[in-house]
């Protein structure tokens, strides 16, 4: 079985540009998760979708925006890019049927560079 | 809101040096707790879960950890590094129910051949 897929892996933008990230999940997951991994900061969360409906979001401005598909595919959105943003964007996918019990399952993330 | 403490940011060790990370969390109520593992490049893995029944659990390449509740910890061993074992280790936990869990900020372990 084929696991998380995210593209592009490596992005480089100015500030100011806006940029669409985008995740497939391991077939048979429903449920789409995006964090923001920076070296001080660690893993963040940023929003889950499940049923191309968002369920949990983190605490991150308005600039950061997502959206699931029927498919439950996922993409992310960053408008407005601040320098601040350069991160590594980690997608996670879980069959989210056991709620707490659910193991995520990561992907190799999308390098964003912010200049 | 939950939170998660792993307090050591920088191990560095030789090989066969026995490994034991440290992760603590503020929830005390039920909670489902994981460690993953980000080789240098990769993505991130799980090493290994804990939902309910033995507090000792076993994961993948050698690795386990230990569920003490009365301590809110969880922590990473492994009793003889390998080179292989660099990399950055997460905990991570689930608390009240919640689908979403919280990470630590991370230990890179580095390990000196």
């Amino acid at each position: 079985k084929a696991g998380v897929t995210q593209t592009p892996r490596y992005l480089i933008k100015t500030r100011g540009q806006q940029v669409t990230l985008s995740c497939s999940p391991i077939s048979g997951h429903r449920s789409v998760s995006w964090y923001q991994q920076t070296p001080g900061q660690g893993l963040q969360f940023l929003f889950e979708y499940f049923s191309e409906t968002q369920r949990n979001k983190g605490n991150f401005p308005g600039r950061f925006s997502g959206r699931q598909f029927s498919n439950s595919r996922s993409e992310m959105n960053v408008s407005t890019l601040e320098l601040g943003d350069s991160a590594l964007y980690l997608c996670a996918s879980s069959l989210a049927v056991a709620g707490p019990t659910d193991t995520q399952y990561f992907g190799p993330g999308t390098r964003l560079t912010v200049l | 809101a939950q939170s998660v403490s792993q307090h050591n940011h920088h191990v560095i060790l030789s090989e066969a040096a026995s490994l034991e990370l440290g992760c603590n969390y503020s929830y005390g109520g039920t909670v489902n707790l994981f460690w993953y593992v980000q080789y240098p490049g990769q993505h991130l893995q799980l090493l290994l879960k804990y939902f309910s029944g033995d507090p000792l659990v076993k994961g993948i390449k050698g690795f386990e950890a230990e569920f003490i509740k009365s301590k809110f910890s969880f922590n990473l061993r492994k009793p003889s590094v390998q080179w292989s074992d660099t990399a950055e280790y997460f905990c991570a936990v689930k608390s009240g129910g919640s689908y979403i869990p919280t990470f630590g900020r991370g230990t890179s372990l580095i390990v000196h051949p």
